[in-house]
């Protein structure tokens, strides 16, 4: 069964690094998405992609963070100068215009 | 006013009980609706789409209230294995905008 994959599954990183979180998301999905979750909170969107552009996105989601679909495969979400507070699971998925399917997760820490 | 809200529970069962999970939703103009299913540090898994009909999946049975703008999740016999956070989502579908719930926390006990 095709799924979303993510990569690294854990990072760790210091104050003030660059981050980047990669996804492959399902090949025939045309519709990408980010997504963060704190520890002991709800879901939080943070962006939406479509036809190589970002559709939508919260106001989490400020010049600290960025989208790319480098290929034809990969879609990245990049942490600019990451602070304490962007500690979370992040989650990559993609839609097949009905149903939305998760990735596993990169649990970001920073520290 | 939240575009979903459930109840955070917990809701604390012992096996073998049925328990219902109900959710509401705020746009009327929402087309796809869904449960999924969150185990605790893991994503979010399709539990089952949400139909005008109803509709039934072993154990597991979802309504959906056009009307009154809400979603309903039954299980019946509850298992050890049920014990999760179990999330409503709802699909503004035209947009491809999906709209969570901040999750109901379901615990089956011995």
């Amino acid at each position: 069964e095709p799924e979303v994959t993510q990569t690294p599954s854990h990072q760790v990183t210091q104050m003030g690094q660059e981050v980047i979180l990669r996804c492959v998301p399902i090949s025939n999905h045309l519709y990408f998405y980010w997504y963060r979750q704190i520890l002991g909170q709800k879901v939080e969107f943070l962006v939406s992609f479509y036809n190589n552009e970002i559709s939508e996105k919260s106001e989490i989601f400020d010049d600290q963070f960025s989208v790319e679909r480098p290929d034809g495969s990969n879609f990245t979400l990049k942490i600019r100068s990451t602070k304490l507070e962007d500690s979370a699971m992040y989650f990559c998925a993609s839609s097949d215009d009905e149903k939305l399917f998760f990735g596993s997760g990169t649990q970001l820490s920073v520290l | 006013r939240k575009e979903v809200e459930q109840d955070p529970g917990p809701f604390n069962v012992p096996e073998g009980a049925t328990v219902a999970f109900n959710c509401t939703y705020s746009n009327s103009a929402s087309q796809s609706f869904f449960w999924y299913r969150q185990d605790c540090r893991k994503e979010p898994k399709l539990l089952m789409s949400v139909y005008s009909s109803g509709n039934e999946d072993g154990r597991f049975t979802a309504q959906l209230n056009r009307a009154s703008q809400y979603i309903s999740l039954l299980i019946r016999d509850s298992k050890l294995s049920d014990s999760a956070t179990y999330l409503c989502v709802v699909n503004l579908y035209n947009f491809n905008k999906f709209y969570f719930g901040s999750g109901t926390k379901l615990n089956v006990k011995p």
